[in-house]
């Protein structure tokens, strides 16, 4: 099974205040993704990426900015929080696209005030 | 469009016993990818089992199994002799192999396994 971890697990920030979210998979993974939970929205996806250098968009982008800088790390920027940005946010990976299965990360609790 | 739909917003069941879960998806894609996640109590999503749609055997991992219904564009989650840890939030996901890579998810079935 795949490894994928996190951190912080948890973060509290203002608003207005810049957070990094890293997310690193030990599996040789191509695919990794940024996915964010609330409740009454299910997991949505925010960007992924099927390499180092590599980004894609995802469902709900606006306010976000990711970079995979090699195959093992993505991170997830917030350069101007806002309280609508506070969830539940996980990493995912997989080996290669649609045809496989992703596997999370433990998720990082994330509260903007 | 895609989506994911679970109806059972929660289901309660005492202890070994067998409980089913239902979903249903729509897509309008003839080759896809169907995916049971379950999310404990600490926020952990965990990968449960898969069935691909070109496959017409139900998938079996342990003690759960699927019963996918292409017709219906249906895939219960069967959980046999079901444990307290089993206690969770199971997700019902989908994928279209034709598609962009994430992953579809329905709005999740709380499952209270009890003593």
């Amino acid at each position: 099974e795949a490894a994928v971890t996190q951190s912080p697990r948890n973060k509290v920030t203002v608003t207005g205040g810049n957070v990094t979210l890293s997310c690193r998979q030990t599996n040789s993974h191509n695919y990794m993704y940024w996915y964010r939970q609330d409740t009454g929205h299910g997991l949505r996806l925010i960007h992924y990426s099927y390499g180092a250098g590599n980004l894609q968009i995802g469902d709900v982008p606006d306010g976000y900015k990711a970079t995979r800088t090699t195959q093992e790390d993505f991170f997830l920027l917030l350069e101007l929080a806002s309280p609508s940005q506070t969830s539940l946010y996980f990493c995912a990976s997989s080996t290669r696209g649609n045809q496989d299965t992703q596997y999370f990360g433990p998720g990082t609790r994330l509260l903007v005030l | 469009a895609q989506k994911v739909t679970q109806t059972q917003t929660s289901i309660s069941v005492m202890e070994k016993t067998t409980v089913t879960m239902d979903c249903v998806y729509e897509t309008q894609d003839s080759s896809y990818f169907l995916f049971w996640y379950k999310q404990t109590a600490s926020g952990e999503i965990v990968f449960l089992i898969r069935q691909d749609s070109y496959k017409k055997e139900n998938a079996t991992v342990g003690h759960y199994s699927l019963n996918f219904q292409k017709p219906k564009s249906s895939i219960g989650l069967i959980i046999t002799a079901t444990q307290i840890e089993d206690s969770a939030v199971y997700f019902c996901a989908m994928r279209e192999e034709g598609g962009s890579a994430k992953l579809i998810f329905g709005e999740g079935t709380k499952l209270t396994v009890s003593s």
